[in-house]
């Protein structure tokens, strides 16, 4: 069974621009989550959208948004673009919306804000 | 406890060597505990997901313990070897669904 895969893996953009990056999930998995992953901060929940709905969300600015498709991909946006963006953008899959059901991570995506 | 901690941050110990590290947990409204394991450049690797109190799992040389009652869970890892190195997570679902709170993480390196 293919994992999670997530592109682009690398990105660079320069601040005030907005960037998309996908996530396609394990086949049958309809939980998909993000996190930044910071050196300060660890990692960080941003939000989890679950058969399209988004069911929780983080504490990050509006900036920061996402959706989910019919076939469980997910997008997630980021809209004028800060320095303090540049992170790993991880995603994660999981069959089920529980708290007690196993996620898978990708392999994320690396932006830069320049 | 209001947030997921974990302690040592980072470890050093030899090859063959055993060791534990701790995950401290808000005990109230307790649910699950997971734990994974994260290799530079690899995505983070799921351990154990861990519900009941008193529960044990153990993964070839790795074990968890939990402990929902006082709000902790020890991972153990036997006979440390080179491809252990890794920084090991801990997370605990907050405020419903799969939102995973995560702790800092341990940092384990393993010499030869």
């Amino acid at each position: 069974k293919a994992g999670v895969t997530q592109t682009p893996r690398y990105l660079i953009k320069t601040r005030g621009q907005q960037v998309t990056l996908s996530c396609s999930p394990i086949s049958g998995h309809r939980s998909v989550s993000w996190y930044q992953q910071t050196p300060g901060q660890g990692l960080q929940f941003l939000f989890e959208y679950f058969s399209e709905t988004q069911r929780n969300k983080g504490n990050f600015p509006g900036r920061f948004s996402g959706r989910q498709f019919s076939n469980s991909r997910s997008e997630m946006n980021v809209s004028t673009l800060e320095l303090g963006d540049s992170a790993l953008y991880l995603c994660a899959s999981s069959a089920q919306d529980a708290g007690a059901d196993t996620q898978y991570f990708g392999p994320g995506t690396r932006l830069t804000v320049l | 406890i209001l947030n997921v901690e974990q302690s040592p941050q980072s470890l050093h110990v030899q090859e063959g060597d055993s060791t534990n590290f701790t995950c401290s947990f808000p005990s109230s409204n307790f649910y699950a505990l997971h734990w994974y394991r994260w290799e530079t450049a690899k995505s983070p690797e799921a351990l154990f997901v861990m519900t009941l109190n008193g529960d044990e799992k153990k993964k070839g040389r790795i074990s968890a313990t939990l402990n929902t009652k006082e709000g902790y869970s020890y991972l153990y890892i036997k006979g440390s070897q080179p491809e252990d190195s890794a920084t090991y997570l801990c997370a605990s679902p907050r405020g419903g669904g799969n939102k995973l709170t995560f702790g800092t993480g341990t940092q384990l390196k393993v010499e030869l």
